[in-house]
């Protein structure tokens, strides 16, 4: 089966440009998350799918970040506008079910440059 | 809230070497405890976990004890490989947050000839 997909795999973009960040999840999986790694730092959680809904988005930054996930598959993640501190690395993960026990798959990432 | 504190990297070792890289826990209840690793280029998989107290997880030749005394997820390999560089990241779920996973910064081990 195929894994969890990111697009684009880098991006650098000018302070105050906006971004748009995709995830497609494995098929099937109901649960999608998104994750931060600020360069060094730990791997920081942002929000989690069920579905189309969120679920928790406690982690979100603040409201220059917005999520969808419109039909429940694809995912996307817009910066907009794009400071310096969100740099970093943006994982996507899925999961079939919610379960503490339940393993996540990760993409690969897309890393974000803003200059 | 959840945390994790794992040891800084870099750690650089020569092959066959013995490894541990170090990870405790702050949580309420019985965590969940796992190791990730992210080799060059690729995303996080999972490496091992475990699920209760005194349990062993392991993998590839690496393991890990779930120590609730001691609030402990040290990660170990008794002969590690040039393949084996990676960065590693212990994380944790708790039973209240669903599969919700709470990183450690990552530890990034280099292993040379």
């Amino acid at each position: 089966e195929a894994g969890v997909t990111q697009f684009p795999s880098h991006s650098v973009i000018e302070k105050g440009q906006t971004v748009t960040l995709r995830c497609d999840p494995i098929s099937g999986h109901d649960n999608l998350y998104w994750y931060r790694r600020v360069m060094g730092k730990e791997i920081k959680f942002l929000l989690h799918f069920v579905k189309e809904s969120k679920q928790d988005e406690s982690g979100m930054p603040n409201n220059r970040f917005l999520a969808e996930r419109t039909g429940g598959t694809y995912s996307t993640l817009k910066v907009q506008p794009a400071e310096l501190e969100d740099s970093g690395v943006y994982f996507c993960a899925s999961s079939q079910d919610s379960g503490h026990n339940s393993p996540l798959h990760f993409g690969n990432g897309t890393r974000l440059t803003v200059t | 809230g959840d945390s994790v504190t794992q040891m800084e990297g870099p750690v650089t070792l020569s092959e066959e070497a013995f490894l541990t890289i170090n990870c405790t826990y702050t949580a309420t209840g019985y965590p969940s405890l796992f190791w990730y690793v992210q080799y060059p280029g690729e995303g996080l998989q999972l490496l091992l976990k475990a699920t209760k107290a005194d349990d062993k997880g392991s993998n590839k030749g690496f393991e890990a004890t779930y120590r609730k005394e001691t609030t402990s997820f040290h990660l170990e390999k008794g002969s590690v490989q040039v393949s084996d560089s990676a960065v590693y990241f212990c994380a944790l779920s708790s039973k209240g947050g669903g599969n919700k996973l709470t990183f450690g910064t990552g530890t990034q081990l280099k292993v040379e000839l």
